[in-house]
């Protein structure tokens, strides 16, 4: 089955710098790359994804990018702010193909003032 | 806030009893997924639902189940339970047509004594 590793596990950046989390996934017929954040006590809050037909999509601050014949996407969070401060989660899924999200073990993100 | 609910927020039982939790979609998802997220790690898959069947599972055993209902909520079902069942339990919701985009309640705490 899918496999996807997440790396750092946790990252401590300054307010106002960018942060990159990268994961690599096993599966070639995954075609769908979510990113979750989660704040304590909270459920994960989707935050931007993209799938495999797209090699990079921007929000506002947050940036991911796909590279499938590598097998790893990133996110690119640029000038962080303190409220960015979660657990990142990365996932992958088949898509229409398969129904399942498979996740990557999660990165925690410190914004220091 | 994504508009998916989850019941009862924290949960205690004892080894060997049995538990339901419950989840309501969010307005207009007719699927939906429940995953287990145990401390410092990512959500796993449990099973799917889709017009009230299962539609796929994973490495979990016959003594977690579950229920659609015809308003699309669902239920988790985990009986004989045993210590490492202890996490939070999250539900996510999506439309059929996009499964793989899930959307994740607030979960139910679950500590198993």
């Amino acid at each position: 089955g899918e496999n996807v590793e997440q790396h750092p596990s946790t990252l401590s950046v300054q307010e106002g710098d960018s942060a990159v989390i990268k994961c690599t996934y096993s599966d070639s017929a995954s075609n769908y790359f979510p990113w979750y954040k989660q704040e304590l006590g909270k459920g994960p809050q989707l935050i931007i994804d993209i799938r495999s037909n797209v090699g990079e999509k921007k929000d506002q601050r947050i940036a991911v990018t796909l590279n499938k014949t590598a097998k790893h996407f990133s996110l690119h969070i640029t000038e962080t702010q303190p409220e960015d401060s979660a657990v990142y989660f990365c996932a992958a899924s088949k898509g229409a193909a398969g129904n399942k999200l498979t996740f990557g073990g999660g990165t925690r993100v410190l914004v220091k003032p | 806030e994504t508009g998916v609910t989850q019941s009862p927020t924290h949960l205690i039982k004892t080894r060997g009893q049995q538990v339901t939790l419950r989840c309501s979609s969010q307005s207009g998802h007719n699927t939906v997924s429940w995953y287990q997220q145990a401390l410092g790690q990512g959500p796993q898959f449990i099973f799917q639902y889709y017009r009230e069947e299962e539609n796929g599972r994973g490495n979990f055993p016959p003594r977690f189940s579950g229920l659609q209902f015809p308003n699309y909520s669902s239920e988790l079902n985990v009986n004989a339970l045993e210590l490492d069942d202890s996490a939070l339990y999250l539900c996510a919701s999506s439309l059929v047509e996009v499964q793989e985009t899930q959307y994740f309640g607030p979960g139910t705490r679950l500590l198993v004594l």
